[in-house]
């Protein structure tokens, strides 16, 4: 399966600063990235689907000047949750899918960056 | 729209005994692939084993065997011989093959004791 990098794995912030969260696919070129938050002792929640080369498309209820997300290229896609407060404190984690043959409908998924805001 | 129901929160199984976990789903759409993730306290998601809703036989990976039952929409993921590291979050998760977004249940908490 393809593998992803996610950078950071954890990271503190003050209220009102901006985090920028990077997901790799090092070995295959994705044209399609997902980026997903995760609540403690909840389920996945998808934020957007992120396509290289042209502006996301983010899920209902998601505000896209809060969670600013960039896919310059075919390997790279970084998600920037801005004027971070407390309550946008969460596990954030991307995936990558498209591969070629059974793998073009799996997503694999990074290891996941846990934002603490104070 | 597509859901996912997962009715165990939690699920108990001693070393090397087999465990089911349940998955149920709920879709019009006429072609679409069922997926089982692992998410162990570390976060990240392990992609685990996948069906296609039109594939004739039942998807294995090593331990890992989904029981697929379109008429009754259930894909439940079969583990045999359960280990200690086997101990973690499951999630079963949808698509619909026009594209790709991923519909997640609410995950099962399985626990392999010795």
């Amino acid at each position: 399966g393809a593998v992803v990098s996610q950078h950071p794995s954890w990271v503190i912030c003050k209220s009102g600063t901006s985090v920028k969260i990077e997901c790799r696919s090092l070995d295959f070129q994705a044209t399609t990235m997902f980026w997903y938050r995760q609540f403690p002792k909840q389920s996945l929640m998808l934020m957007a689907t992120s396509n290289e080369g042209s502006k996301a498309t983010y899920e209902q209820g998601v505000e896209k000047d809060k969670f600013l997300i960039n896919h310059a290229s075919l390997t790279l896609s970084t998600l920037t949750v801005t004027s971070a407060h407390p309550e946008d404190s969460s596990f954030y984690i991307c995936s990558v899918g498209g591969g070629t043959g059974i793998s073009k409908n799996i997503q694999y998924f990074g290891a996941g960056t846990r934002l603490s805001v104070l | 729209a597509q859901k996912i129901t997962q009715t165990q929160p939690g699920m108990f199984v001693q070393e090397k005994e087999a465990v089911t976990l349940d998955c149920t789903y709920d879709t019009s759409d006429p072609s679409y692939g069922l997926f089982w993730y692992k998410q162990p306290s570390s976060g990240e998601m392990i992609f685990l084993i996948y069906q296609g809703s039109y594939d004739q036989q039942n998807a294995t990976e090593g331990r890992y065997s989904l029981n697929f039952q379109k008429a009754r929409k259930s894909a439940n993921l079969v583990i045999s011989a359960s280990q200690l590291g086997d101990s973690a979050m499951y999630f079963c998760a949808m698509t619909p093959r026009r594209y790709s977004t991923l519909t997640f249940g609410k995950g099962t908490m399985l626990l392999v004791s010795p």
